[in-house]
């Protein structure tokens, strides 16, 4: 079956990084694009980034193009999101999603709380 | 970018009611909507993609339907499993969005 586990969250101060992973299995990794969705405290969903399957095309949110990169390891099956210049309105619990017709599969969810 | 507007933000009901959930987009999105089912404390699911084919395993008594700008959700006869905060998104264009989702309470 389908499964997709995150993992890399944690507390960071004020203008520091962090690398999310998630971890893939139950489908042909590579066939898929893959996505990053966050979700603040108490707050909606918010779609921050994709990448394509084969060619690592990829796409962001205005709220975090210039700071955050996705990629993704197709021999490992794992995505990544690299987070730098984090704030604290980053703040948000960060699921990985397969995309196909929307997205038909969602990891647990990260957490990652920047404060100082 | 495509902003999409859900209307009401709350809606209260009660088991066995009809509901229906609306959502707009700022352009036209064809046919490229989904909505998701999110409860307390976990991931949200997939319930309908492409405006309105169900997801496998997704029950019957829910709809979806519209393409354009004009998209509804419709939950035929409420279960108690059901009431969750909805959420549509459009991949029509490269820049995904969300709705801010829909809250659905008992009454």
């Amino acid at each position: 079956q389908v499964q997709l586990v995150e993992s890399g969250g944690g507390l960071v101060n004020p203008g520091g990084s962090l690398r999310l992973s998630c971890v893939a299995s139950g489908f042909s990794y590579s066939d898929y694009f893959m996505s990053w969705v966050r979700q603040a405290p108490g707050k909606g969903l918010e779609w921050i980034s994709y990448i394509s399957g084969r060619d690592s095309t990829m796409y962001y949110a205005d709220s975090v193009k210039g700071r955050f990169t996705i990629s993704r390891d197709n021999a490992r099956n794992s995505l990544y999101l690299q987070m730098n210049g984090l704030r604290a309105d980053d703040t948000a619990v960060y699921y990985c999603a397969r995309a196909a017709a929307g997205l038909d599969y969602w990891g647990q969810g990260t957490l990652v709380a920047v404060s100082s | 970018d495509i902003q999409l507007t859900q209307s009401p933000s709350t809606l209260s009901a009660s088991v066995g009611d009809r509901v229906t959930i609306t959502c707009r987009a700022s352009q036209s999105v064809t046919k490229w909507l989904a909505w998701y089912q999110q409860k307390p404390g976990k991931a949200p699911t997939l319930l309908i993609y492409k405006a309105s084919t169900l997801q496998s395993g997704v029950p019957s008594r829910f709809s979806g339907s519209g393409s354009g700008t004009e998209f509804t959700l419709t939950i035929s006869s409420l279960q108690p499993d059901d009431f969750a905060t909805y959420y549509c998104q459009q991949y029509h264009s490269y820049i995904y969005s969300f709705g801010q989702g829909t809250k659905l309470e008992i009454k």
